[in-house]
């Protein structure tokens, strides 16, 4: 089974909103993501988590803000966004963290997310 | 700079075509290889990976792909594809010593039939 799970599928929310997101895999991967993808534009890594650490944040605006809470669990916390920042956010996950060889992503569904 | 290209951005085929999509990188050291596919409203799959050995890999619904490293390419093949296979294709690379999956930005592929 290689099934990542995201909530919601789709979310609305003003610029003034506080929302989260959240991603949940049960197949004992130590790395989990998030990624943004924009329409018909490949996916762009946004944060790595390693062990429930964060390992990677490509520069990514504050108003995103990830959290782990355990080993199966990423949430991303969503406040003050801009309508540019509309687009599908993904949820992987991968069986090792740094240092494998064989490290392969599996993603989730995504949440589509418009900010109005 | 790292970098993952696909040289063919549209392809639009009839059924019983065969489909080579190409994908060169541009990375120091030793990479993963990978291909994924993104159906109209579903998520990413993995389509298949390279890692090492057998430079032709076999993955999911008769898909192929070879790795040439002379050539730094990993293309896309399948001898004959059907209406389903319509789809975003993206070829994907990662160094083994990270994380970091990055993108080429994507095949749209529309098959007629």
């Amino acid at each position: 089974d290689t099934e990542v799970t995201q909530t919601p599928k789709h979310l609305v929310m003003g610029m003034t909103n506080k929302k989260s997101l959240k991603c949940e895999q049960h197949m004992g991967h130590r790395a989990m993501y998030w990624y943004k993808q924009k329409a018909k534009k490949p996916p762009e890594l946004m944060f790595v988590y390693s062990y429930e650490k964060l390992s990677i944040n490509e520069s990514v605006p504050s108003r995103f803000s990830p959290e782990c809470p355990n080993s199966s669990l990423l949430n991303l916390h969503l406040h003050a966004l801009q309508p540019e920042d509309s687009a599908l956010y993904l949820c992987a996950s991968s069986p090792v963290g740094s240092g494998s060889n064989t490290d392969t992503q599996y993603f989730g569904p995504g949440t589509r997310l418009t900010v109005l | 700079a790292q970098s993952v290209s696909q040289h063919n951005h549209h392809v639009i085929l009839s059924e019983a075509a065969s489909l080579e999509l190409g994908c060169n990188y541009s990375y120091g050291g030793t990479v993963n290889l990978f291909w994924y596919v993104q159906y109209p409203g579903q998520h990413l799959q993995l389509l298949l990976k390279y890692f090492s050995g057998d430079p032709l890999v076999k993955g999911i619904k008769g898909f192929e792909a070879e790795f040439i490293k002379s050539k730094f390419s990993f293309n896309l093949r399948k001898p004959s594809v059907q209406w389903s296979d319509t789809a975003e294709y993206f070829c994907a690379v990662n160094a083994r010593s990270g994380y970091a999956l990055n993108f080429g930005k994507g095949t749209s592929l529309l098959v007629t039939p």
